[in-house]
C-alpha cells in the first residue's frame, strides 16, 4: 500500500525557513517522480515543484522559484522541500504527491498534508 | 506560461443529472490533462489522466474527453457522494498548473 507522510510544518515568522519532509513507503521510491502541491485556506490547488525519480530533473512554479528547493534522498525514501524567505501568502497545507512513473507529472497518490502558517 | 481555466466555477445539480465541467488551456497541450476530485476536508484523488483514461477504481459514471485546448469531465448520473471540488491539471511541460477548481453541489 502506497503511503506518503508529510512532516515539518508549523508556525513560522515572516522571513523564516522550514524543511518539509515526505516519508514514502509501499513502492520503489526511486522509480517515481514526486511533487509538492499546496492549498491555502479555502483556496484551490497550487502546484509548486516536481523532481524526477533520479533527482536529476527539477521544476518550480514561478511563485516559489529561488525561495523553495525540492530534493530527495532515495536511500531514505524521503522527499524534501526547503522553504525559505516565507511570506504570509505561503500559509497553506503542503501536500506531497507521487507521479505514475519517473518523469510523468500528474499525481496518483497524495499525502495528508502538513500545515505551514506564516505569521508574526 | 499556459493558463488553465475551468468553467463553471460552481455548479448545483440534482441527483441523477448529467454534469459536465470544462477545462480550457490557453495553448495546446495534446492530451496531457488530468482531473482530480477533492471532497470537503479530504485529499485530492486522481480521477482521469491522459484526458480520457479512467484511473483504476474510479466509477464508470466519470468520463473525460478532449485534446488540444478544450477538455471536459462528465458525470453521467450525479450521486450524492460526488459532492466535491474538481480540478484539471496540465502535465505536458512545466509549470504543471492546476485549474482554479469547480465546486459541485447537490441541488
Amino acid at each position: 500500500e502506497v503511503q506518503l507522510l508529510e512532516s515539518g510544518g508549523g508556525l513560522v515568522q515572516p522571513g523564516g525557513s522550514l524543511r518539509l519532509s515526505c516519508a514514502a513507503s509501499g513502492f520503489t521510491f526511486s522509480s517515481y517522480a514526486m511533487s509538492w502541491v499546496r492549498q491555502a485556506p479555502g483556496k484551490g490547488l497550487e502546484w509548486l515543484s516536481v523532481i524526477s525519480g533520479s533527482g536529476g530533473s527539477t521544476y518550480y512554479a514561478d511563485s516559489v522559484k529561488g525561495r523553495f528547493t525540492i530534493s530527495r534522498d532515495n536511500s531514505k525514501n524521503t522527499l524534501y522541500l526547503q522553504v525559505n524567505s516565507l511570506r504570509a501568502e505561503d500559509t497553506a497545507v503542503y501536500f506531497c504527491a507521487k507521479g505514475p512513473v519517473t518523469s510523468i507529472y500528474y499525481f496518483d497518490y497524495w499525502g495528508q498534508g502538513t500545515l505551514v502558517t506564516v505569521s508574526s | 506560461d499556459i493558463q488553465m481555466t475551468q468553467s463553471p466555477s460552481s455548479l448545483s445539480a440534482s441527483v441523477g443529472d448529467r454534469v459536465t465541467i470544462t477545462c480550457r488551456a490557453s495553448q495546446g497541450i495534446s492530451n496531457y490533462l488530468a482531473w482530480y476530485q477533492q471532497k470537503p476536508g479530504k485529499v485530492p484523488k486522481l480521477l482521469i489522466y491522459a484526458a480520457s483514461t479512467l484511473q483504476s477504481g474510479v466509477p464508470s459514471r466519470f468520463s473525460g474527453r478532449g485534446s488540444g485546448t478544450d477538455f471536459t469531465l462528465t458525470i453521467s448520473s450525479l450521486q450524492p457522494e460526488d459532492v466535491a471540488t474538481y480540478y484539471c491539471q496540465k502535465y505536458n511541460s512545466a509549470p504543471y498548473t492546476f485549474g482554479q477548481g469547480t465546486k459541485l453541489e447537490i441541488k
